[in-house]
């Protein structure tokens, strides 16, 4: 069965250093794959896209890897800001015969101490 | 630019009973999608619409849920009736193109459910 997995504890960083979160995926073909934040009380909102044939994308304080021979994506957080507090899910897409629908991740909560 | 409005926001209902929720998308977005959020997982799509017509609802429980976007605009949700097992978020999304693209989606605040 398909399943999408996503670090199982809750990360707990201090201000200033690196947040790595890991999404690991199976049984899954994936074309594109996105990365969404979650604040309590919140729809997900949406941060990156890396497509399969890219290696890495960057968005300011936001870097993303995609290696599809592991089936794995690396979502990276550098000087970590006590605002980056919040769920993170990845979310895969895979193309079907008539859409790109998202599967998502259950997301890892990410706390940065000041 | 507006984002995606839900409403209610919040919902109390006794198991057996039926409620229904309201979605306006981004204005000029042609899909709308229905997530079902349970605490500690990620969103689950229930369904999703290309302007009107229905793209995919192979998750949606169609005993007990329905979904209509009339008009290609604003949507409803309703479950009828209700379980204990679907107290959880409601989120409604929006896309901007057609439904084979790479699109981001927006989300509402979604309606939260609790079912007694």
């Amino acid at each position: 069965s398909q399943k999408i997995e996503q670090n199982s504890e809750a990360l707990n960083i201090q201000e200033g250093k690196t947040a790595t979160l890991t999404c690991n995926y199976t049984n899954y073909s994936p074309a594109y794959l996105q990365w969404y934040r979650q604040d309590p009380g919140r729809g997900p909102v949406f941060l990156l896209l890396i497509r399969e044939n890219e290696k890495e994308k960057r968005k300011e304080r936001l870097k993303v890897t995609f290696d599809t021979t592991l089936k794995q994506s690396l979502f990276h957080i550098t000087a970590s800001q006590p605002a980056d507090s919040a769920t993170y899910l990845c979310a895969l897409s895979s193309p079907s015969s008539n859409d790109y629908k998202l599967s998502f991740g259950a997301g890892t909560t990410v706390t940065v101490r000041a | 630019e507006a984002g995606v409005a839900q409403s209610p926001r919040y919902k109390i209902i006794e198991k057996r009973q039926s409620v229904a929720f309201w979605c306006n998308p981004i204005s000029g977005h042609a899909t709308l999608y229905w997530y079902q959020q349970i605490l500690g997982q990620g969103p689950k799509l229930l369904i999703q619409f290309q302007n009107n017509g229905v793209v995919d609802d192979s998750q949606l429980p169609k005993d007990r849920f329905s979904a209509e976007r009339l008009k290609g605009v604003d949507s409803t949700l309703k479950i009828q009736p209700a379980k204990l097992e679907d107290s959880a978020v409601y989120l409604c999304a929006s896309s901007g193109r057609r439904a084979n693209s790479y699109n981001e989606q927006f989300f509402g605040p979604g309606t939260r459910l609790t079912v007694l």
